[in-house]
């Protein structure tokens, strides 16, 4: 049984550019949320995705999107990025609903650094 | 404005000691907590819960106490294993979806 994955594992971009992480979900699970984790810090929420709509947002800008798709795969879009986008961004995915508030099973995250 | 903190960077404990970590929070509406464990180059692992109806969740060497009145949570560990050796990151919930996490404790457990 396959956890969540996540690709790339690294990537490094110039400022300005754009970005697109990807996200599997585990087995069975269909929602799935982003987190950015700067060095030193602990996970940020950036937005859950549960049927392919985003059900809720932490406080990031509109330079952050993402997308589901009907297998609950998702994507990660940060636009114009800022050297401060430089950081960990892990994916976590649950199973809505399974007998109230719920473990999240993160993936291993991607290392975004930007120049 | 951080909701969730972990005041101890780092903790050392003998093999076989108890280690205690803890953990505040600001957010009365906060009614579910967690516990994970986080390796280097790996993502965070999920490790005990609590619901805000009780006051303390085991499960084998791991117990989680909370405390409501003074917003706070605490994770035993008896007894410490090397392998225990990681960074613990708590985590708190009000609605189920947005979970606010901790700056971490980084424990060493000593052989």
């Amino acid at each position: 049984d396959a956890g969540v994955t996540q690709s790339p594992t690294h990537l490094i971009k110039t400022r300005g550019q754009q970005v697109t992480l990807r996200c599997s979900p585990k087995s069975g699970h269909d929602t799935v949320s982003w987190y950015q984790q700067a060095l030193g810090q602990g996970p940020q929420f950036i937005f859950q995705y549960y049927e392919e709509e985003e059900r809720q947002r932490g406080n990031f800008p509109d330079r952050f999107s993402g997308h589901q798709f009907p297998n609950y795969s998702s994507e990660l879009n940060v636009n114009a990025l800022l050297l401060g986008d430089s950081a960990l961004y892990l994916c976590a995915s649950s199973l809505d609903g399974a007998g109230g508030p719920y473990e999240q099973y993160f993936g291993p995250g991607t290392r975004l650094t930007v120049t | 404005d951080q909701q969730v903190k972990q005041n101890s960077p780092s903790l050392s404990v003998q093999e076989g000691r108890i280690s205690i970590l803890n953990c505040d929070y600001t957010n009365s509406m906060f009614d579910y907590f967690l516990w994970y464990k986080k390796y280097p180059a790996e993502g965070p692992t999920f490790l005990i819960s609590i619901s805000s109806i009780k006051d303390k969740n085991e499960d084998g060497r791991f117990t989680v106490f909370l405390n409501k009145s003074a917003k706070h949570l605490s994770l035993h560990i008896v007894p410490s294993q090397p392998g225990d050796s990681a960074v613990y990151f708590c985590a708190a919930s009000a609605t189920g979806n947005q979970f606010y996490f901790g700056t971490g404790t980084s424990l060493t457990v000593i052989p």
